[in-house]
């Protein structure tokens, strides 16, 4: 049971244009909203989050949009660079369950 | 402020032994989650503590238990080894329940 899904498991981007990364989750109870990024060998690194009452939240070049109906989170990075190659995760919870359920993943190659 | 810290970083077992893993949370934090990450599956709830208490369990055998101490300090064990077992073990702390995670840099297990 895939609460949460990231359909695309990789991505090629040309550096400076926009990459977008998209994750569904299933559950509607789920409030809050958060991106992670994960080099080779490190622990996941926390990006940037949203909370259901909101629709965008924006942090220098990354936006992270919310479609609660469409229950669809996206990631916007713009301009891309080399050093934004990694694998990025999605990271949905509620206030009434507290753990967090992460997406596979998906792997954003720049390409110079 | 130190960040999470995971012991040891890698380690070799042989199916049907033990293992105890540690992780120790940043400085206040008293949240403390595991996670699993292999290839293809993202990073798979374990469990996460709080205040030396259990709060969630994820989908996983009774081999995989855990602990927190007092100060915080978590430690994971998995019992009777598999081979399918071989992972990185990400733990994640936080200063309040449902906020961002902060992850250590892992623990790679690799059961032989």
């Amino acid at each position: 049971d895939q609460q949460v899904k990231q359909n695309s498991p990789s991505l090629s981007v040309q550096e400076g244009r926009i990459s977008i990364l998209n994750c569904d989750y299933t559950n509607s109870m789920f409030d809050y909203f958060l991106w992670y990024k994960k080099y080779p060998a490190e622990g996941p690194t926390f990006l940037i989050s949203i909370s259901s009452i909101k629709d965008k939240n924006e942090d220098g070049r990354f936006t992270v949009f919310l479609n609660k109906s469409a229950k669809h989170l996206s990631l916007h990075i713009v301009p891309s660079q080399p050093g934004d190659s990694a694998v990025y995760f999605c990271a949905v919870g509620g206030f009434g369950n507290e753990k967090l359920t992460f997406g596979t993943g998906t792997r954003l190659t720049i390409i110079p | 402020k130190a960040g999470v810290t995971q012991t040891p970083r890698y380690l070799i077992k042989t199916r049907g032994q033990q293992v105890t893993l540690s992780c120790s949370p940043i400085s206040g934090h008293r949240s403390v989650s595991w996670y699993q990450q292999t290839p293809g599956q993202g990073l798979q709830f374990l469990f996460e503590y709080f205040s030396e208490t259990q709060r969630n369990k994820g989908n996983f055998p009774g081999r995989f238990s855990g602990r927190q101490f007092s100060n915080s300090r978590s430690e994971m064990n998995v019992s009777t080894l598999e081979l399918g077992d071989s992972a990185l073990y990400l733990c994640a702390s936080s200063p309040h329940r449902n906020t961002e995670a902060f992850f250590g840099q892992g623990t790679r297990l690799t059961v032989v």
